[in-house]
């Protein structure tokens, strides 16, 4: 079975300081890999995800990940935090070679970013 | 376009009662469905999953069960709730396994 490890579980910081929160996971098979960003209050939205193809990922809001594969990991950066990107943000697997296809989520890391 | 709806949104039951929560999707056919439960200060756990009716899979041990009465509808329920049965309860589903849409959750407290 999948596991994903999120290491960082609060993180502070000012506005415009540069963004990187850890994300691995552990499967030895094929995987889709995916972050989402939960606004207080809101639902979960999709930020990115990569299924294959170019390892580095963008996505929304200036959001971009890079998958390596040699270290199972799955990085989410930011070059200039705002106020706004203020969430909790969790990482997910699935497995792409079962059927089972569910995501498997690491605990989340709350982004606290102080203007 | 897929919607999915789920509700309550909000619900408060004394210890040992029963429990009900509803997930309908919309605007698809045999998608895979599931309940996830995060938990205070915790992440999304996967509870349930089910890739068609009838068709019903457990991920952790506990005092829920889930049903799929029709191709999108999908019922996580319990005889008897505990404490520890608090938490924000997601469904969610997925045509591939390639995108998920996530419900509005539910959240329950159990007194």
């Amino acid at each position: 079975a999948q596991s994903v490890s999120q290491h960082n579980h609060h993180v502070i910081l000012s506005e415009a300081a540069s963004l990187e929160l850890g994300c691995n996971y552990s499967y030895g098979g094929t995987v889709n890999l995916f972050w989402y960003v939960q606004y207080p209050g809101q639902h979960l939205q999709l930020l990115l995800k990569y299924f294959s193809g170019d390892p580095l990922v963008k996505g929304i809001k200036g959001f971009e990940a890079e998958f390596i594969k040699s270290k199972f990991s799955f990085n989410l950066r930011k070059p200039s935090v705002q106020w706004s990107d203020t969430a909790e943000y969790f990482c997910a697997v699935n497995a792409g070679d079962t059927g089972r296809r569910a995501l498997t989520f690491g605990s989340g890391t709350r982004l606290q970013v102080q203007p | 376009s897929q919607t999915i709806h789920q509700w309550p949104a909000t619900l408060v039951q004394p210890v040992g009662s029963p429990l009900s929560l509803e997930c309908t999707v919309e605007g698809t056919s045999n998608p895979n469905l599931y309940w996830y439960r995060q938990a205070a200060g915790r992440g999304l756990q996967l509870l349930f999953y089910s890739v068609g009716i009838g068709q019903i899979s457990s991920e952790v041990p506990q005092n829920l069960s889930a049903s799929r009465p029709q191709d999108r509808q999908f019922i996580l329920s319990s005889k008897k709730l505990l404490l520890s049965d608090s938490g924000f309860y997601l469904c969610a589903w997925s045509p591939t396994g390639k995108g998920y849409t996530f419900g509005s959750g539910t959240r329950l407290t159990v007194v």
